[in-house]
């Protein structure tokens, strides 16, 4: 069953801005990552963050995890058109290693 | 490091026939190989668990007799869709994690089948 819930469904932005967006959980987990899916291909991880960790850079990635709000956000900043894609949220728990992806985000960047 | 590929990157079959889509680590070994399902805009569903020598772990709701798993070698896992149907059709992925991971969740997804069944 489906345990992330992103929002929003689809973010239409323009080179430059930032985009943010939002995953919910259901219940506790060990990790909360993000991955990036281009259109018919498969799934580049981006970021992994830890349930005792609050936030975590990386590039022009910034990800937050709220584990008393069950939520966790993603921040790209001075997007790209490269950065179109679709963006995935994928919750871990303790001692499995499955993962349970969230429905995802379609971010488009506009030239 | 951690690649992962998949074969074929796409397929067309006639409705009835069988399919298999080979999984590989090319550069590690994967105890665990995980096989997902994706349809057009949506998330990808796990289809099932696979760990080297054993039988598949199948998620509630999906078939083991028609989705054959098979996970023979650490660099190798197998997925056969048999009697396929056009309802089958679909962006069929695989991930593996690596047997010396550190992390947990560490996994590493191949590029994507994509069955279509006429």
């Amino acid at each position: 069953s489906q345990q992330g819930e992103e929002d929003p469904q689809a973010l239409s932005i323009q080179e430059g801005e930032n985009a943010t967006m939002n995953c919910s959980y259901k219940t506790s987990i060990n990790n909360l990552q993000w991955y990036r899916q281009n259109s018919g291909r498969g799934l580049v991880h981006l970021i992994l963050i830890r349930s005792n960790e609050r936030e975590k850079h990386s590039g022009r990635l910034r990800v937050t995890l709220d584990t008393s709000k069950k939520s966790s956000s993603l921040l790209i900043t001075a997007s790209r058109a490269a950065d179109t894609a679709s963006y995935f949220c994928a919750t871990g728990n303790s001692g499995y290693s499955t993962l349970t992806f969230g429905k995802g985000t379609m971010l488009l960047v506009s030239p | 490091g951690a690649v992962v590929s998949q074969h074929p990157s796409w397929v067309i079959c006639k409705s009835g026939t069988s399919v298999k889509i080979e999984c590989r680590s090319l550069d590690f070994q994967a105890t665990t190989m995980f096989w997902y399902r994706q349809f057009p805009k949506q998330s990808l569903m796990l289809m099932a668990t696979s760990n080297e020598g054993s039988k598949a772990t199948y998620e509630q709701g999906v078939e083991k007799d028609k989705f054959l798993i098979n996970h023979a070698s650490l660099t190798l896992s197998t997925l056969t869709v048999t009697s396929a149907h056009p309802e089958d059709s679909s962006f069929y992925i695989c991930s593996a994690t690596r047997a010396s991971g550190r992390a947990y969740n560490e996994q590493f997804f191949g590029p994507g089948t994509r069955l279509t069944v006429l």
